[in-house]
C-alpha cells in the first residue's frame, strides 16, 4: 500500500520551460488536493478535485493547470516556470467528510 | 472556516507529556478541529479530529473545551522523533470546504 505517490521528487527547470508534476493514490480516495509551501508561509491550496474528471481552484490557482482523468491521478501542469513558482508541491488525497487528508512526501522544484 | 491561533514554539522534555494549546473562538457549530503535524521536509502527517468530544488515537488525545473555543492536543510521552510543526485546523465538512494551514507550533522535544 503506496498511499500517495508524488514524481518527480526533484526538479529544476529553466524560466518558460513547462513540466506536470505528478500524483498517485492507491485508497480510492474520491478528493485530491496540490498545495505549494515556501518558507515562512505555510502551505497554500492551488487546485484541488473533487472526483474523477473535476477540479477547482484552490487560494493560489495562477500559473498552474491540473486534471484529473483517472481518479487515482492528479496532474499539476506548468505552462512557463517562473522563479516564483520555486517551491515544495505537496499532494494530498482524501475520502471526503470529516476523513484526514494523506499527504505524498512533495516534490522540490527549482526554477531558475 | 474559523481562525486559529497557536503560540509560534514550544519544548518539552523526551518522555514528558506535551500539550499542545490552540486557540479557536470563532468556531462555528458544524466545524472540526483537525490537527496534522510536518515533520521537517516530510509531507503533512494527519493526527487527530474532534467536533466537541474528547478523543484519543494510538497517536495523541485532542482535549476540546466545553465552549469549543479552545483545545489541546497532548502527546502522552513525547520522543525525540515527534519534534515537528503541528498545525491546529478548524474545517467544515462539505465538498469544498479545505484544509488551510497556518503558521503552526514548533515543538522541540530535547533528551
Amino acid at each position: 500500500n503506496a498511499g500517495v505517490t508524488q514524481t518527480p521528487k526533484f526538479r529544476v527547470l529553466k524560466t518558460g520551460q513547462s513540466m506536470t508534476l505528478l500524483c498517485a493514490q492507491d485508497m480510492n480516495h474520491e478528493y485530491m488536493y496540490w498545495y505549494r509551501q515556501d518558507p515562512g508561509m505555510g502551505l497554500r491550496l492551488i487546485h484541488y478535485s473533487v472526483g474523477e474528471g473535476t477540479t477547482a481552484k484552490g487560494e493560489v490557482p495562477d500559473g498552474y493547470n491540473v486534471s484529473r482523468l483517472k481518479k487515482q491521478n492528479f496532474l499539476l501542469g506548468l505552462e512557463s516556470a517562473a522563479p516564483s513558482q520555486t517551491s515544495v508541491y505537496f499532494c494530498a488525497s482524501s475520502y471526503g467528510g470529516i476523513n484526514g487528508y494523506t499527504f505524498g512526501s512533495g516534490t522540490r522544484l527549482t526554477v531558475v | 472556516d474559523a481562525k486559529t491561533t497557536q503560540p509560534t514554539s514550544m519544548d518539552c522534555a523526551e518522555g514528558r507529556a506535551a500539550n499542545l494549546p490552540c486557540n479557536h473562538s470563532t468556531i462555528s457549530g458544524n466545524e472540526y478541529v483537525y490537527w496534522y503535524r510536518q515533520i521537517h521536509s516530510q509531507g503533512p502527517q494527519y493526527i487527530i479530529h474532534g467536533l466537541k468530544n474528547n478523543e484519543t488515537n494510538e497517536m495523541a488525545s485532542l482535549i476540546i473545551t466545553e465552549d469549543r473555543k479552545s483545545s489541546t492536543l497532548i502527546l502522552p510521552h513525547a520522543t525525540l522523533r515527534d519534534t515537528a510543526v503541528y498545525y491546529c485546523i478548524v474545517r467544515r465538512t462539505g465538498a469544498n470546504s479545505k484544509l488551510t494551514f497556518g503558521k503552526g507550533i514548533t515543538l522541540s522535544v530535547r533528551p
